[in-house]
């Protein structure tokens, strides 16, 4: 059974740093792309990056209002992928799902998604 | 980036009805569509792939069709389960999800 399990969520101040964890299990990790979706109180979801297997290469992408601030990595030999967010704002505040594609139906650059974690929330507020 | 615009936004139905939720996307993405179905305080469940494709355990009575700009789905006999919130998503140029459809009791 695919299971993703988000940790690291919380409150920090705007300018902050937090870092969240995704560890996975019941699949060949190394082999998954992987993503982190959003989804602010209320609202609807955003997709925020991607990073693809090292054999495909291990690239990352991500969503214009992250780029530059979030990093998203991978521990292989640890099933566990990571969401390093600085410079956090207000409009930042949103759970955070961990989610990955079975790759069966994917482009070049993204997939479908298959499994979803339970989301962990990231509140950012002074 | 491709944006992907939903309409509408919300409605309401009654179990039994056929409704019909479109997609729309700013510029071609082929059938790098998928839609998912989401529930209060749940996370989000795949439905449709590759446009039409319905993944598996989902029920025969959602079905998705489309490609190039426009996307429907459609639900042909509406359960009591299925009022929900749902999303489309387009892969084919990283991604961008929908605005959200709240599908209510009428």
């Amino acid at each position: 059974e695919v299971q993703l399990v988000e940790s690291g969520g919380g409150l920090v101040k705007p300018g902050g740093s937090l870092r969240l964890s995704c560890a996975a299990s019941g699949f060949t990790f190394s082999n998954a792309w992987m993503s982190w979706v959003r989804q602010a109180p209320g609202k609807g979801l955003e997709w925020v990056g991607r990073i693809k297997s090292k054999t495909d290469g291990g690239t990352t992408d991500y969503a214009a209002p992250v780029k530059g601030r979030f990093t998203i990595s991978r521990d292989d030999s640890k099933n566990t992928l990571y969401l390093q967010m600085n410079s956090l704002k207000t409009e930042d505040t949103a759970v955070y799902y961990c989610t990955t594609s079975r790759g069966s139906d994917c482009s070049s650059t993204s997939c479908s998604v298959d499994y979803w974690g339970q989301g962990t929330l990231v509140t950012v507020s002074s | 980036a491709i944006r992907m615009t939903q309409s509408p936004s919300s409605f309401s139905a009654s179990t039994g009805d056929r409704v019909t939720i479109t997609c729309r996307a700013s510029q071609g993405i082929s059938s790098y569509l998928a839609w998912y179905q989401q529930k209060p305080g749940k996370a989000p469940k795949l439905l449709i792939y590759a446009a039409s494709t319905l993944q598996s355990g989902v029920p025969s009575r959602f079905s998705g069709s489309g490609s190039g700009t426009d996307f429907t789905l459609t639900i042909s006999c509406l359960q009591s389960e299925d009022f929900a919130t749902y999303y489309c998503q387009q892969y084919y140029s990283y991604s961008t999800f929908g605005q959200g459809t709240k599908l209510e009791i009428k």
